[in-house]
């Protein structure tokens, strides 16, 4: 099992250039989240997919959206990238806790827009 | 609204014993996990406390008190590979009741 694969690793991009961060988890989890990482901060919450079909805004959604193309798939797109959007982006999946709550996070994208 | 904390730096010796503490507000509380995460890396989990009392998980221990919205985790005969941060992250009904992460704890531990 590869688990969380996120793809790119690395982008750079320009103001106002757009792209799309994939993600795919094969452990068949229902719940799929995308998360940013500031230097120094904790993960913030962009968007969150509790089923296939379903997406919610989380703490920090301004700037971004998504598709959760399938039960395996959730990407995140950026349509007009800010230099605020610099971050590294991590997905993450999980299945409604009947044990330990555990989240299965991807690699990371590390973003940075000049 | 919502808050976690969380100490910045953390520094302890080979072999020693260090504590992370977490306090949190949140709406709702379902539960206070552990998250560590090296340098360059994603974050894996540690530990999940949904009741009040100490979990064991080998060399790491975590505590919750939800009375005192308080927890902490405990790591015994520190090795240099426990070199990371550590996350506490509570789940609460905010944001379709998903997780809510601290600001990190940097743990140094030097030979």
């Amino acid at each position: 099992n590869a688990g969380v694969t996120q793809t790119p690793k690395f982008q750079v991009l320009k103001t106002g250039q757009s792209m799309t961060l994939q993600c795919a988890q094969d452990m068949n989890h229902n719940s799929m989240y995308w998360y940013r990482q500031d230097p120094g901060m904790g993960l913030r919450l962009i968007y969150y997919s509790a089923s296939e079909g379903t997406t919610d805004k989380g703490e920090v959604p301004n700037g971004y959206n998504v598709s959760r193309l399938n039960k395996r798939e959730f990407s995140l797109r950026l349509e007009s990238a800010a230099p605020s959007q610099t971050s590294v982006y991590f997905c993450a999946s999980s299945e409604p806790p009947a044990g330990p709550d555990e989240q299965y996070f991807g690699p990371g994208t590390r973003l940075t827009v000049t | 609204g919502q808050s976690l904390e969380q100490p910045s730096e953390v520094t302890a010796v080979e072999g020693a014993i260090v504590q992370i503490n977490c306090t949190y507000q949140t709406s709702g509380f379902y539960g206070l996990s552990w998250y560590q995460q090296h340098d360059g890396g994603a974050p894996t989990f540690l530990s999940y406390n949904a009741l009040d009392g100490l979990e064991e998980t080998g060399r790491f221990s975590s505590f919750l008190s939800r009375s005192d919205s308080y927890g902490y985790l405990l790591l015994q005969e520190l090795q240099m590979k426990d070199s990371a941060s550590y996350f506490c992250a509570v789940r609460s009904t905010d944001y379709g009741q998903n997780f809510v992460f601290g600001p990190g704890t940097r743990l140094s531990v030097l030979p």
